[in-house]
């Protein structure tokens, strides 16, 4: 089983700067399957990108991702408010599709 | 359109089976490459993948919870059905089906399930 660990698990950010997310694989995830996923208080998790660096339909394109490997970065360019949320990595190269244990991103 | 909505109790007791089903539209399992799956999230925590099933009839379970899962589907129905045995209070936890193969675009709104005596 791939254990995912994402860092940092709090991030407190002002409006306008860039965020950077962090999503270490336990071994190498293949094809670069990994995903991301943003949830807001109460609300169902939702993709905001797929096969390590493809954003979702009508995900902004302040939200990038990259990586490969066990390496797995989420940007988040000129935070705006309603990013606040847990954004979690999952990846899916292998089974189970396990998931990390998110990061919290708090907008000052 | 794609949705998805899960049903079933809001509170079962140590020891007895938690059946949920998913009622989705706007997609068929019978199609190829399409799959249905089930994750949990325990009050505060995080995301926890159960089971997988696809539209030809392939599961993937937890390795941790395989023995007290089964994921099985009613394509005529829209439905897929996830149960799960022997339910503890570690159990508790809201419950979400989502549509995907591999990852998963579209979730329900989740249902909150309370194991208690």
């Amino acid at each position: 089983e791939i254990v995912l660990t994402q860092s940092p698990g709090t991030l407190s950010m002002s409006p306008g700067e860039r965020a950077t997310l962090s999503c270490r694989a336990s071994q190498s995830v293949s094809s670069r399957y990994l995903g991301w996923y943003q949830q807001k208080p109460g609300q169902a998790p939702r993709l905001l990108s797929h096969g390590a660096s493809s954003r979702a339909t009508g995900i902004p394109d302040r939200f990038s991702g990259s990586g490969s490997g066990t390496d797995f970065t989420l940007t988040i360019n000129r935070l705006e408010p309603e990013d606040s949320a847990v954004y979690y990595c999952q990846q899916y190269g292998s089974s189970p599709r396990t998931f990390g244990q998110g990061t919290k991103v708090e907008i000052k | 359109q794609i949705t998805l909505k899960e049903s079933g109790p809001t509170l079962v007791k140590p020891t007895q089976t938690l059946t949920l089903t998913c009622t989705f539209s706007g997609f068929s399992l019978r199609t190829t490459g399409v799959g249905v799956g089930w994750i949990r999230q325990p009050p505060g925590k995080a995301l926890e993948w159960l089971a997988l099933i696809y539209w030809n009839d392939d599961k993937r379970y937890s390795p941790s919870l395989k023995n007290r899962l089964t994921i099985t589907k009613d394509t005529s129905k829209n439905q897929v059905v996830l149960a799960l045995t022997n339910m503890d209070p570690l159990d508790t936890a809201t419950y979400y089906c989502a549509h995907g193969a591999v990852y998963f675009d579209y979730w329900g709104q989740g249902t909150l399930v309370t194991v208690s005596s």
